[in-house]
């Protein structure tokens, strides 16, 4: 099993570019989620799908936009690269429930981009 | 708003000894979910262990046990007989109620076992 697939691993962009980090799961999880890494840090929830069809944000949005496609697919868009978006990201999905259930997150590689 | 806090940024323990990772969290939410993940060196992240706010044992799992004090809202991770492959930064998160089932992350603690 593929489980949560993310690409690209890496990435270097110039600011004020766009670009789009794609993650895919074949678990036929509900809730996926974008994580961001700084180092020597935590992983601090950019957005996240509760289910097909919606999104909402998490504890930094601000210069993201996220798209649930479809039950498989959330991207994440950088529509202008700033330095301070450089960091580690991390596509992850869990099945929905009850927040007191055991239910994991899945974690895909997660992509290194790098603004310069 | 939800919160957690691992107030270790760093930990030493000898091999083969027990270690205990601490984390605090804030909630006021009757219902909620308290995980931890290993992440190593190569980056990926590795579910430990869990519990549930209604669960009455504190979980294990193999050598990783959940000290879970509830009143003091506390979930400290406890691992036992460390081995030289428990080097890695752990992070304690908390699931957070209502429809949203969004996961926040304390800041971690990165432990180093020594041989």
């Amino acid at each position: 099993n593929a489980g949560v697939t993310q690409t690209p691993k890496f990435q270097v962009l110039k600011t004020g570019q766009s670009m789009t980090l794609q993650c895919a799961q074949d678990m036929n999880h509900n809730s996926m989620y974008w994580y961001r890494q700084d180092p020597g840090m935590g992983l601090r929830l950019i957005y996240y799908s509760a289910s097909e069809g919606t999104t909402d944000k998490g504890e930094v949005p601000n210069g993201y936009n996220v798209s649930r496609l479809n039950k498989r697919e959330f991207s994440l868009r950088l529509e202008s690269a700033a330095p301070s978006q450089t960091s580690v990201y991390f596509c992850a999905s869990a099945i929905r429930g009850a927040p007191s259930t055991n239910e994991k997150l899945f974690f895909g590689s997660g992509t290194q981009l790098s603004v310069l | 708003a939800q919160k957690i806090t691992q107030t270790q940024p760093g930990m030493f323990v000898q091999e083969k000894e027990a270690v205990t990772l601490d984390c605090t969290y804030d909630t006021s939410d009757q219902s909620y979910g308290l995980f931890w993940y290993k992440q190593p060196s190569s980056g990926e992240m590795i579910f430990l262990i869990y519990q549930g706010s209604y669960d009455e044992q504190n979980a294990t799992e193999g050598r990783y046990s959940l000290n879970f004090q509830k009143a003091r809202k506390s979930a400290n991770l406890v691992i036992s007989a460390s081995q030289l492959g428990d080097s890695a930064m752990y992070f304690c998160a908390m699931r957070e109620s209502g429809s949203s089932y969004k996961l926040i992350f304390g800041s971690g603690t990165r432990l180093l076992v020594r041989p």
